[in-house]
């Protein structure tokens, strides 16, 4: 069974900085593209970022760009979201999402962005 | 980018009623498309992919068909745990992008 489990969330203040990761397992993660999306409270969904199976592109939202990382380690199984220059924007429950023909979620992490 | 629009934004309904959501491309996305529904603080659950098939272990009374830029989520017979908010999302060309989402409420 595909399990994705995300962490790394946390409260920060304005142009903070988090790490957060996602830990898959039950599937060949370096077969698979891994994105995150987000959710802000009372919000609808946000694709934020890709990055392909061997990682060699990766792509971002234009609301992120420039201030966020995605990487992957293939031989931990392990998924990244580096985040610089946060705001109060960015406060959202944080999810890794397969990308596949039937994607697969993680529960999320919630970043809360605040002075 | 790639604009979805889902109607209607609520929809007051009674259990065993039939209801259709719709989601509608601003552009073709063949049929790269998703059907999910969410409670409030949970994640996403995959309903339908590919336009038209049912994930594993989702129930038959939900369906759903459209190609192109025109999409819809059917539920032949409402359920009390259907009530949740549902989008649509396209996964044919990046950025993904999501319908601003269909509450599905009590009458």
């Amino acid at each position: 069974e595909v399990h994705l489990l995300e962490s790394g969330g946390a409260f920060t203040q304005p142009g903070g900085s988090l790490r957060l990761s996602c830990a898959a397992s039950g599937f060949t993660f370096s077969n698979y593209a891994m994105s995150w999306v987000r959710q802000a409270p009372g919000k609808g969904l946000e694709w934020v970022s890709l990055i392909t199976k061997n990682s060699d592109r990766t792509h971002y939202a234009d609301s992120v760009k420039g201030r966020f990382t995605i990487s992957r380690d293939n031989s931990n199984n392990e998924l990244y979201l580096q985040m610089n220059s946060l705001t109060a924007e960015d406060t959202a429950l944080y999810f890794c999402v397969t990308d596949s023909t039937a994607p697969a979620w993680g529960q999320g992490t919630l970043v809360t962005v605040s002075s | 980018d790639i604009q979805m629009t889902q109607s209607p934004s609520s929809l007051p309904a009674s259990v065993g009623d039939r209801v259709t959501i719709t989601c509608r491309a601003s552009q073709s996305v063949r049929n790269s498309l998703s059907w999910y529904h969410q409670k409030s603080g949970k994640a996403p659950k995959l309903l339908i992919y590919d336009a038209s098939n049912l994930q594993s272990g989702v129930p038959s009374r939900f369906s759903g068909s459209g190609s192109g830029t025109d999409f819809s989520l059917t539920i032949s017979s409402l359920q009390p745990e259907d009530f949740a908010t549902y989008y649509c999302q396209q996964n044919d060309n990046l950025p993904w992008t999501f319908g601003q989402g269909t509450r599905v409420e009590i009458k």
